[in-house]
């Protein structure tokens, strides 16, 4: 399995709050992207890194912000929880090498947002 | 119209059966197809990529492409209770970086 972390597993917050949530990856890779899956809608792309202090927005990034340090560290927040949010959310690595730029999956953070 | 449609299922069928998985996509400009195994509560993981149209085999696991109908295929031969799961299709641009997804089919294989 790929090295990759996600922290914490489990969240349960009230609307409101700011919530952080914690990937780690030990591969080395450049490329990591935070992605939400909800029922009827599959993975979609909030925002994605391409190095250090390098992100971009992925479709549906309204709501959060990320931040990535270092290498092996791609934090996402969201500001202020609302329960649309409430979703698991799933962190991912490539090594951006051009070809098939295969993306490997954390284990996943199910949040809940009352 | 979403760039990538398959059917959610649920898709139910008996052990041992040839269990086809489908998906459209309208962008012609994506060249890599991808198929994802997610099992329930984890990580999607890589199954099989291809580039080409054509097939590609790898085991039981056949994915197919035909790049003139904008359709790709997931064939499962001799299917297994173990291969119940959530598989999704992805499609990316060669270079783009950004994988865009189906939304998966849930499959049980009934012993």
């Amino acid at each position: 399995d790929a090295g990759i972390t996600q922290s914490p597993r489990h969240k349960v917050t009230e609307t409101g709050t700011p919530v952080t949530l914690r990937c780690h990856q030990t591969e080395n890779h450049r490329y990591m992207y935070w992605y939400r899956q909800d029922p009827g809608h599959g993975l979609r792309l909030i925002h994605y890194s391409y190095g250090v202090k390098d992100t971009d927005k992925g479709e549906v990034s309204d709501g959060y912000s990320v931040s990535r340090s270092k290498t092996e560290d791609f934090l996402l927040t969201l500001e202020s929880a609302t329960s649309s949010q409430t979703s698991v959310y799933f962190c991912a690595i490539s090594g951006g090498t051009g070809y098939a730029d295969t993306q490997y999956f954390g284990p996943g953070t199910r949040l809940t947002v009352l | 119209q979403k760039e990538v449609e398959q059917d959610p299922g649920p898709l139910s069928v008996p052990e041992g059966a040839i269990v086809s998985l489908n998906c459209t996509y309208s962008n012609s400009a994506f060249q890599y197809f991808m198929w994802y195994r997610q099992y329930s509560r984890k990580g999607p993981e890589l199954l099989m990529y291809t580039y080409s149209s054509g097939n590609k085999e790898d085991g039981r696991f056949t994915a197919q492409v035909d790049k003139s109908s904008k359709y790709i295929s997931l064939f499962i031969r001799d299917s297994q209770p173990s291969d119940s799961a959530t598989y999704l299709c992805a499609i990316i641009i060669q270079g783009a970086q950004k994988l865009v997804f189906g939304q998966g089919t849930r499959l049980t294989i009934n012993p």
